[in-house]
Order: structure tokens, then C-alpha cells, then sequence
């Protein structure tokens, strides 16, 4: 695709609930990371896949919270048990790896836990 | 751990200034670093990315510089415009090449 691109934007969910977030990264691109951004705070690791390398999961805040990544594409996270502090902006970026890091961010999905 | 930091959290200016965005970082072992702009209610677009053994990147109006030594990076506006208004933030690569550490931002309007 063009560029990364994320679904659902928005997400509404009940305390307890589990949910899934998809992210489509730039074709070709190696590197993607997740990232989650609460409301007035700054950007905060999540994980981080490299081709075919275990992930990077050392960002992941419980063990309720999970990732994936497909055939080396597209990549899910899950949050089972949702929390209402699990509320915020979960943002995805890839980019072409150690060959060029620039970084192309989706725009995000944006989760309530109520 | 990486701390970085940005000053001032927000900025009002005047159309037509030139202006200087500040970042901050605690470890300067890092690999690269790049400034972002984020506009309400989207993603993250890369402005400029610049490598640990660079000093400068420039890009149209923008121009950002790095000084790995002293654990700082500006990013140069110049000639300001209405549609710069969005919230810029820069993140630095640690080199343990997993992930980038982000500052909070910095908000910036400029008024017609």
C-alpha cells in the first residue's frame, strides 16, 4: 500500500473485553514497531519486529498484552482484559530496517476502554 | 535508560519568524535521530533524519542539526507559516537498535 495503514481508527470496548489491532505496514518495509500514546504523554515502546528475528517485546507494560506479525506483513495486537489504563492511541511504524530508518507511522487506532 | 527531553512544550510565534525547536537527550551513545511533526488526531510524519556521525540535515524551510557530545539537536523554521502549526517531536535510535526514545514534544502555533 502507500502507506501504513492501521484499523480499526477508533475502538470503544468494555472493561474485561479482549481487542485486536491490525496494522498493514509499507510493502517492503522489514522494521515495524508498535508504540502507544496516551493523552498528554510521550510515545512509549511497545515492541519491535526485524524480518525474520524473535521480537523485541521488552516494552510490552503486562503479559495481557501480545503481538504478532504475520508472514513478515501485517502485524496484530492483542490486549486481553482490557483495562481502562489501557486506554490510549496505539501507533504502528515500519520502515526499510538498517538500510534506511526513516519511519513511516500509520495513523493510528484510538482505544476506550470504558 | 535514554531521557530526552524538549523545550519549550509550547511555542506561539508570528507569522514569518524563524524559530528553534530544542531536544535534549541523557546518553549520547546513539545511532541516529529524527524530528517528526504530528497533527491533531494523526500519525507521526518523519521530517528529517539525521545519522550519529552527521551533524545537519536540511529539507526546504527546516534544517536540523546534531551535537552527539553535548546530548542536543534543533530544529531550525524558517520564515514560519500558519500551516507549520502541529506539534513536533524527536526521537534518538539507542544503540541497542531496538527502538527510539521519544521527547514529549513540542506545540507550536503560528498565528497569521
Amino acid at each position: 500500500g502507500a502507506g501504513v495503514s492501521q484499523s480499526p481508527s477508533n475502538k470503544v470496548t468494555e472493561k474485561g473485553k479482549d481487542v485486536e489491532l491490525r496494522c498493514d505496514p509499507i510493502s517492503g518495509h522489514t522494521a515495524l514497531y508498535w508504540y502507544r500514546q496516551s493523552l498528554g504523554q510521550g510515545l512509549e515502546f511497545l515492541i519491535y519486529f526485524q524480518g525474520n528475528s524473535a521480537p523485541d517485546k521488552s516494552g510490552l507494560p503486562s503479559d495481557r498484552f501480545s503481538a504478532e506479525r504475520t508472514g513478515g506483513s501485517v502485524s496484530t495486537l492483542t490486549i486481553q482484559r482490557t483495562q481502562q489504563e489501557d486506554s490510549a492511541v496505539y501507533l504502528c511504524a515500519s520502515s526499510l530496517g538498517i538500510i534506511n530508518e526513516k519511519l513511516f507511522f500509520g495513523s493510528g487506532t484510538q482505544l476506550s476502554v470504558l | 535508560k535514554q531521557e530526552v527531553t524538549q523545550i519549550p512544550a509550547a511555542l506561539s510565534v508570528p507569522e514569518g519568524e524563524n524559530l528553534v525547536l530544542n531536544c535534549s537527550f541523557t546518553d549520547s551513545a546513539i545511532y541516529n535521530l529524527q524530528w517528526f511533526r504530528q497533527d491533531p488526531g494523526k500519525g507521526l510524519t518523519s521530517l528529517l533524519l539525521i545519522q550519529s556521525s552527521q551533524r545537519e540535515q536540511t529539507s526546504g524551510r527546516l534544517n536540523a542539526s546534531l551535537d552527539k557530545s553535548s546530548g542536543r539537536s534543533t530544529l531550525y523554521i524558517a520564515a514560519s507559516q500558519p500551516g507549520d502549526s502541529a506539534t513536533y517531536l524527536c526521537a534518538v535510535r539507542g544503540n541497542n537498535f531496538n527502538k527510539f526514545y521519544f521527547g514529549s514534544g513540542t506545540k507550536l502555533n503560528v498565528k497569521p
